[in-house]
């Protein structure tokens, strides 16, 4: 049993669509991620948030919205969605950032399918 | 940024044979992590190694900052070792990106 849990995991929409990805984590960490892994392309950083502040944006369409509304629970919400977004969306969790030497621990990930 | 370079993109073993992955980084790292991506697609943390050696079962890993790459080490490989290995480095600049490499998809076969 992993420690970051992911739903749905598994998510197929249409473009007009509105759905969120939930992650939840009961580590008791500080930090939580989201990424992205398309395929045959590296995974990719979207977003960052240590102690529900957002720290990081890496330039990600604004059609992404997360949320954090505790240090245990990070969202992400979807909306007009193109086929392109079509990917695995991954959460993690650490309990120091990145640059402090933090551990990333990962969820089962998220499928999205965008037709 | 910095780059994360994996090698082999791809490795095919029998059961029992031992291996080795290699990650080079073209920068000083600050954080450096291991991670096996199974077939269902969860990233599970292997090892955080920015420096040094360490050892967990059949696996350890050697990182060697000063020449800036990093070993994965698995011996005895079964078939639930396969999938991908990802490398994973957060450059000097004391930043919150984990940058990630291609990865290496490994097989076993029994």
């Amino acid at each position: 049993e992993t420690g970051v849990t992911q739903t749905p995991r598994h998510l197929v929409m249409g473009m007009t669509n509105k759905k969120s990805l939930k992650c939840e984590q009961h580590l008791g960490h500080n930090a939580m991620y989201w990424y992205k892994q398309s395929a045959k392309k590296p995974l990719e950083l979207m977003f960052v948030y240590s102690l529900e502040e957002r720290v990081e944006n890496n330039s990600v369409p604004s059609r992404f919205s997360p949320e954090c509304p505790n240090s245990s629970h990070l969202f992400l919400h979807l909306h007009t969605l193109q086929p392109e977004d079509s990917a695995l969306y991954l959460c993690a969790s650490s309990q120091d950032r990145v640059f402090q030497g933090g551990e990333l621990f990962f969820g089962e990930g998220s499928r999205l399918t965008v037709l | 940024g910095i780059q994360v370079e994996q090698s082999p993109p791809d490795l095919i073993l029998q059961e029992g044979a031992n291996s080795t992955l290699r990650c080079n980084f073209s920068d000083s790292v600050n954080n450096l992590q291991w991670f096996h991506q199974n077939p269902w697609g969860q990233l599970i943390n292997l090892f955080y190694i920015p420096s040094g050696t360490k050892q967990n079962g059949r696996l350890s890993a050697t990182t060697v900052a000063t020449e800036r790459y990093s070993l994965l080490y698995i011996s005895s490989s079964q078939t639930t070792d396969s999938g991908v290995y990802f490398c994973a480095v957060e450059g000097p600049l004391s930043t919150d990106k984990l940058i990630f490499g291609t990865g290496t998809r490994l097989q076993v076969f029994p």
